[in-house]
């Protein structure tokens, strides 16, 4: 079973400010998904990274498959940007998808 | 919006019943996930289907099935239900059968079990 940590459990930030959550995972994987749940319960596909890193927006996403880490970075962050945000690693093996518990942001402006 | 729909969106029952949740995948999509999100577990797989058969099987119990239908919508039946099946059920779509494929999450069921 694949345990995975993430970091911090909760952020509170100012507007405008470099946000960085961090992901480790314990068993090697292919694939690593990014998920945004907002306050409605509603859960958004941000990134799936299999290497490297991947940019959309103000949203960065890094993975280091070899030590079993990733991150997720938000440049100039707002207040739209408070959610919930899930690291699930995975990669189609017979188990799916594990998720960690989630960081709970909340950018103040 | 992702494309994929769920029915109901709410549903309150008593311990013991049975229920189905639906789920229709984005057009184009023959994988169907099926996750479970409690206050106290989090996140769960519990099962994926791809194009009418079962692919990968995750934390679903015994008292759980689901189906993929041939038009590609998928149930996920709950039985015997109990106040710790209270939770959010998701529904996800892919294109593909792999974890490395973008899945599409639909809005969710919120079951009460009282």
């Amino acid at each position: 079973k694949n345990e995975v940590e993430q970091s911090p459990q909760n952020l509170t930030a100012q507007e405008g400010e470099f946000i960085t959550i961090n992901c480790s995972y314990s068993v090697g994987i292919s694939a690593l998904h990014w998920l945004q749940q907002h306050p409605g319960g509603g859960i958004v596909s941000l990134f799936m990274l299999s290497s490297g890193k991947k940019k959309h927006g103000r949203l960065i996403a890094t993975i280091n498959i070899q030590e079993k880490h990733s991150s997720l970075h938000i440049t100039a962050s707002h207040p739209r940007d408070s959610a919930v945000y899930i690291c699930a690693p995975g990669g189609g093996g017979a188990d799916g998808l594990t998720f960690g518990k989630g960081t709970h942001l909340i950018i103040q402006p | 919006d992702s494309g994929v729909t769920q029915t109901p969106k709410h549903l309150i029952t008593a311990t013991g019943q049975r229920v189905t949740l639906r789920c229709s995948p984005r057009s184009g999509d023959l994988s169907v996930y099926w996750y479970q999100q409690s206050l106290d577990q989090g996140l769960q797989f519990l099962i994926q289907y791809y194009n009418g058969e079962e692919r990968a099987k995750g934390n679903i119990l015994e008292r759980f099935s689901a189906q993929q239908f041939p038009d590609l919508h998928s149930e996920l039946n709950l039985s015997s239900l109990e106040l710790g099946d209270s939770a959010l059920y998701f529904c996800a779509s892919s294109v593909g059968s792999r974890g490395t494929d973008t899945q599409y999450f639909g809005p969710g069921t919120r079951l009460t079990v009282l």
